[in-house]
């Protein structure tokens, strides 16, 4: 079944304790990136990759990293996480990014930083 | 650069019609549509290209205007099933931006 995976699904932690949020596809999609989304805002990219290698920063990447060593996984780093990280993050991909190809989301992960 | 959407929230009996506008400062090249359920991900329904070529949803329909860089998404005849929040999403370069996106909620 195509799909975006993602772990962990909810995660609560403390502030400063290094965390990463796991991504992959299996659709051999060029194109992944990473959403925040929070009440009111909507969904903000954070960080985009258009393939292997190739990352380049979204509207709100600070606090995040992220890396593409393979097509198919793109991990979320948070180095020292923060509260105002608290948020519900989503992976998405797609074929390419050309405007004409849909995303297709992973199921979200709920991040809680106390 | 984000897309401005409105209403931001509309409310209608299942029969009825919606319309929501996503509206861009920017150029538009291609609108997206997604839908959202509570506390699942978004979901594609339709993309719009500049040059009136479309892909998606049979059962939704969409506007496009390029000049006045918006686009609209049709609901007619709701149903309890399209409940949920919309939204709109623009390439700029090679980065992607949602609007703010409209709570629809159909009651019976």
């Amino acid at each position: 079944e195509a799909q975006v995976t993602q772990n962990p699904r909810y995660l609560i932690t403390v502030t400063g304790k290094k965390l990463t949020v796991t991504c992959s596809q299996n659709m051999n999609h060029e194109y992944m990136s990473w959403y925040r989304q929070d009440p009111g805002l909507g969904l903000r990219q954070i960080y985009y990759s258009m393939n292997v290698e190739v990352t380049d920063k979204g509207d709100v990447p600070e606090g995040y990293k992220v890396s593409r060593k393979e097509k198919r996984n793109f991990p979320l780093i948070l180095e020292s996480p923060s509260p105002n990280q608290t948020s519900l993050y989503f992976c998405a991909s797609s074929l390419s990014f050309t405007g004409y190809y849909e995303q297709y989301f992973g199921p979200g992960t709920r991040l809680t930083v106390t | 650069q984000q897309p401005v959407q409105s209403p931001q929230a509309v409310i209608l009996r299942e029969g009825e019609d919606a319309v929501i506008n996503c509206s861009s400062s920017k150029a538009l090249y291609s609108v997206h549509w997604y839908r959202q359920k509570h506390g699942e991900a978004p979901v594609f329904l339709m993309i719009l290209l500049k040059g009136g070529e479309q892909k998606g949803h049979d059962k939704i329909s969409a506007s496009f205007n390029e000049k006045k860089q918006q686009s609209s998404l049709y609901l007619t005849a709701s149903q309890l099933s399209y409940s949920g929040t919309y939204f709109c999403g623009t390439r700029t370069g090679n980065q992607f931006y949602f609007g703010t996106g409209t709570s629809l909620t159909v009651i019976p």
